[in-house]
């Protein structure tokens, strides 16, 4: 099922801010996992990934933290940007097969 | 460089006529081939996937089915459309399993 909850969660933030989007998965196998970002009408576009064997991995502006112990998965922008705002999706291998599981998303709005 | 094109961008279809969407990709060989559908304000479904030509591996039981005649083409198609097939589909591909995926653009399909 859905590792997040039915409804779309959002997360208003100040532009220069640093915005922190979570996730919450649901099986302890799962070993890989990605944020992807969507903009309004268009395809998921990959971000950052990182792989149970870590905690933390750093890209440019983004930050990606798991912690296994509580299933839990955080996406960190630093200084976010009006070009930020879209819908962020994290995604969990769930340890079978090609099935990378989405979870329902949060919409980041950055105000200017 | 690799792309992945899907068309048509929007549909609208009346219930009970077929669907056909396609999707290829160019610039890699024997992709994952991948179709998702995305509810309004919910996350990614996975429908169907694909590791080669012939190849396909459904997730859900669905009014829709898949299909694979080209190493980088993909099909999506319905032989009658229900009001609940609405929805963003997507198609994306992964050079291996559950790895990074690339989204097109995806596909607003209407029915009514």
């Amino acid at each position: 099922g859905e590792s997040v909850g039915l409804h779309l969660p959002t997360l208003s933030v100040q532009e220069g801010d640093n915005s922190i989007i979570n996730c919450a998965y649901s099986n302890s196998a799962s070993d890989y996992f990605i944020w992807y970002k969507q903009e309004s009408g268009k395809g998921p576009q990959f971000i950052i990934d990182i792989r149970s064997n870590m905690d933390k991995r750093q890209g440019q502006r983004v930050t990606v933290l798991l912690n296994k112990t509580v299933k839990h998965l955080s996406l960190q922008i630093a200084a976010t940007q009006p070009g930020d705002s879209a819908v962020y999706f994290c995604a969990e291998n769930m340890g079978r097969g090609n099935d990378m599981r989405f979870g329902a998303g949060t919409r980041l709005t950055v105000k200017p | 460089s690799q792309t992945i094109h899907q068309w048509p961008a929007t549909l609208v279809q009346p219930v009970g006529s077929p669907l056909s969407l396609e999707c290829t990709v160019e610039g890699t060989s024997n992709p994952n081939l991948y179709w998702y559908r995305q509810a309004a304000g919910r996350g990614l479904q996975l429908l169907f996937y694909s590791v080669g030509i012939g190849q396909i591996s459904s997730e859900v039981p669905q009014n829709l089915s898949a299909s694979r005649p080209q190493d980088r083409q993909f099909i999506l198609s319905s032989k009658k459309l229900l009001l609940s097939d609405s929805g963003f589909y997507l198609c994306a591909w992964s050079v291996f399993p559950n790895t990074e995926a690339f989204f097109g653009q995806g596909t607003r399909l209407t029915v009514v």
